[in-house]
């Protein structure tokens, strides 16, 4: 059964430094998600992307975080200066657009020290 | 803004045991809503999805219903067991092109 996949399950990185996320969706899907959970709270929205554009995102997804789709297979995530309260697991989503269905990943949990 | 509450935050029951969890949402104008399954540290495991113009949706031992109008959903489990046991998840999709989240039901099934 086709899975969302994300690289890689487990990265520590030292505040300040950047970090790139990366994912790849179902391939037939045309919708992509960032959402992130901290430790005990609820899973919140980042960013939603279609067409190769930004449609949505969050207030949590400043001028620190950029996605990207560089091919026709990978969605990325870079939170270019890593804070502290930037450790969280991260979660990408894909949707097909004729189903609604959103399919998550296995997230990546970072730990910035 | 959309706000999305699981009752109870946790649960225990034994084993064979039928079980109700329940997500309920401000804001009614949903398109729908879908029930995930967490595992500790893990992914979300898509379960149900119910379409705003739907009223319950089933598989397996799993039934969800939706009443927009009051702005609940309910995951009934049957006979539940131990591998059930997990946080489930229920979020709701707005206008907005995103997912709301609630804040989850921790369940644990005793053998």
């Amino acid at each position: 059964e086709p899975e969302v996949t994300q690289t890689p399950s487990h990265q520590v990185t030292q505040m300040g430094q950047e970090v790139i996320l990366r994912c790849v969706p179902i391939s037939n899907h045309l919708y992509f998600y960032w959402y992130r959970q901290i430790l005990g709270q609820k899973v919140e929205f980042l960013v939603s992307f279609y067409n190769n554009e930004i449609s949505e995102k969050s207030e949590i997804f400043d001028d620190q975080f950029s996605v990207e789709r560089p091919d026709g297979s990978n969605f990325t995530l870079k939170i270019r200066s890593t804070k502290l309260e930037d450790s969280a697991m991260y979660f990408c989503a894909s949707i097909r657009g004729a189903r609604p269905e959103a399919f998550f990943g296995q997230g990546t949990r970072l730990t910035v020290v | 803004k959309q706000e999305v509450t699981q009752i109870p935050a946790a649960l225990s029951v034994p084993e064979g045991e039928n079980l109700v969890l329940n997500c309920s949402f401000t804001d009614s104008a949903i398109y729908n809503l879908q029930w995930f399954r967490q595992d500790p540290g893990k992914g979300l495991t898509s379960l149900l999805l119910i379409q705003s113009s739907q009223r319950e949706q089933t598989s397996g031992r799993l039934n969800a219903s939706l009443d927009k109008s009051s702005g609940r959903s309910t995951l009934y489990i049957a006979a539940s067991q131990p591998g059930d046991s997990a946080t489930y998840l229920c979020a709701v999709k707005t206008g907005a092109n995103n997912l709301f989240f609630g804040t989850g039901t921790r369940l644990t099934v005793i053998p």
